[in-house]
């Protein structure tokens, strides 16, 4: 069984500060990685995902994403945040063997509130 | 890719009421998923549905209070049943890919 734990609940930044949001998975077997954006009162929106490779992932709107498979993290980043990141995240985990059939275990995400 | 349109967006229900939400899918798929998401908290899956069979339900999520349909590849519908305020949450349908989940924009409920 896999599991997921984002260490922060919240993170107020300021706008143009850097930021990062930590991602902590547990699984016996091999996993894709995926993060996974909220705005308020929409669904969920790919943000980038890890299937295997290099371990830097870029996504969307300017967002990256580290796996470290000795550490099992897979914190998101951001050099530079704007007032419309405002938003939740979710980092997620899927069984690789699972294929289209798995489901996604989330975490319990984190919301983060960008400040001008 | 897949889009999903679900419906209804938001509803406010009475307790007791039951309340059933659609989500079509514009391609063909094996699996649906469906989630709920209470406020402040996490997704969590409720069933996973395939096409010609029951649902699978997961702990703590039973058929009487969440029936599920699923006639077709492309459409399934999830009943929230004998409603209470507890049940005031956003539910989601989802189809993956083997690299990707895509989501519905979710039903926002409240049970007043």
């Amino acid at each position: 069984a896999q599991s997921v734990t984002q260490l922060d609940s919240q993170v107020p930044v300021f706008e143009e500060a850097p930021v990062e949001l930590r991602c902590n998975y547990s699984s016996s077997v091999s996993v894709y990685l995926f993060w996974y954006v909220q705005y308020p009162n929409q669904g969920l929106q790919l943000l980038l995902k890890y299937l295997s490779g290099s371990t830097l992932v870029k996504g969307i709107n300017g967002f990256e994403a580290e796996f470290n498979k000795s550490q099992t993290s897979f914190h998101l980043r951001k050099p530079s945040v704007h007032i419309s990141d405002t938003a939740e995240y979710f980092c997620a985990v899927s069984d690789r063997g699972g294929g289209s059939q798995g489901n996604l275990i989330f975490g319990k995400g984190t919301k983060l509130s960008v400040k001008p | 890719s897949a889009v999903i349109s679900q419906k209804p967006s938001r509803d406010i229900c009475q307790r007791g009421t039951s309340l059933t939400i659609q989500c079509q899918v514009d391609s063909q798929v094996t699996m649906m998923f469906w989630y709920r998401q209470q406020p402040g908290q996490s997704l969590t899956l409720i069933a996973t549905a395939n096409q010609g069979s029951e649902a699978t339900y997961e702990s703590g999520f039973v058929i009487d209070k969440f029936p599920i349909s699923r006639p077709n590849l492309t459409f399934s519908t999830l009943t929230v049943s004998n409603m209470s305020p507890e049940d005031s949450s956003i539910y989601l349908c989802s189809v993956r890919t083997v690299t990707e989940a895509f989501f519905g924009q979710g039903t926002r409920l409240t049970v007043v």
